[in-house]
């Protein structure tokens, strides 16, 4: 079956801009988390959706940082007047909760988008 | 404040030599501990994980020992293989909350 994808691959913006990155998690999923990668760098946690549960925001890094989760499905990621500190991959990833292997909350992560600012 | 610290940085290994990569945590409320594998150009993808009532678990190759006293866990990789050059990130969460990830060990091995 289809996993997560994300939209656009690559996103090559100007400072200032604002951008819409997006986010199709794995159907039936009820997680859904966005992280920032930065070059040589771990994953930075965002935001994290879990059903119609009010979203953990707490890694958002700034008021400029925003997401939200349309029917409990697709996710959109969205950041104001861009900066060149912002130039990253962002990363998706959704979860069932529990998966077939028994695992606890198995995260399935997307290709992620490369965002870089001018 | 680094929830999750992780090392080696780089790790160079052998073809057919044994991989350790570390990591650290201070929570103890975290119960659960994935070891994630990411190819250049990839999303992460779970590889093992393990929660915190047992010491150790394997699978194929890979196997996660866990200490709790000493909150403490790593990933070996036994008769690594070309094929597992890759960055390799711990992580650790708790029922229900977020997931923190460790900063990552790139590792090659050589033919």
């Amino acid at each position: 079956g289809a996993g997560v994808s994300q939209s656009p691959s690559n996103k090559v913006t100007e400072k200032g801009k604002d951008v819409e990155l997006r986010c199709d998690p794995i159907s039936g999923h009820t997680a859904l988390y966005w992280y920032r990668q930065s070059l040589g760098q771990g994953l930075e946690f965002l935001i994290y959706f879990q059903g119609n549960s009010a979203p953990d925001k707490s890694g958002l890094p700034s008021d400029r940082f925003s997401a939200e989760r349309t029917g409990g499905s697709v996710s959109t990621l969205t950041i104001q007047r861009t900066q060149q500190e912002d130039s990253a991959v962002y990363l998706c990833a959704s979860s069932p909760g529990t998966s077939g292997r028994g695992l606890y909350n198995e995260q399935f992560f997307g290709p992620g988008t490369r965002l870089t600012v001018l | 404040q680094q929830q999750v610290k992780q090392s080696p940085q780089s790790l160079i290994v052998q073809k057919g030599g044994i991989s350790i990569i570390n990591c650290a945590y201070e929570n103890t409320a975290f119960d659960y501990f994935p070891w994630y594998q990411q190819f250049p150009g990839k999303g992460p993808a779970l590889l093992i994980a393990i929660r915190p009532d047992v010491s150790e678990k394997k699978e194929g190759r890979f196997t996660i020992s866990f200490n709790k006293s000493a909150k403490q866990f790593s990933l070996h990789i036994m008769d690594s293989q070309p094929g597992d050059s890759a960055t390799y990130f711990c992580a650790a969460s708790w029922t229900g909350n977020q997931f923190y990830f460790g900063t990552g060990t790139s590792l090659t091995v050589i033919p």
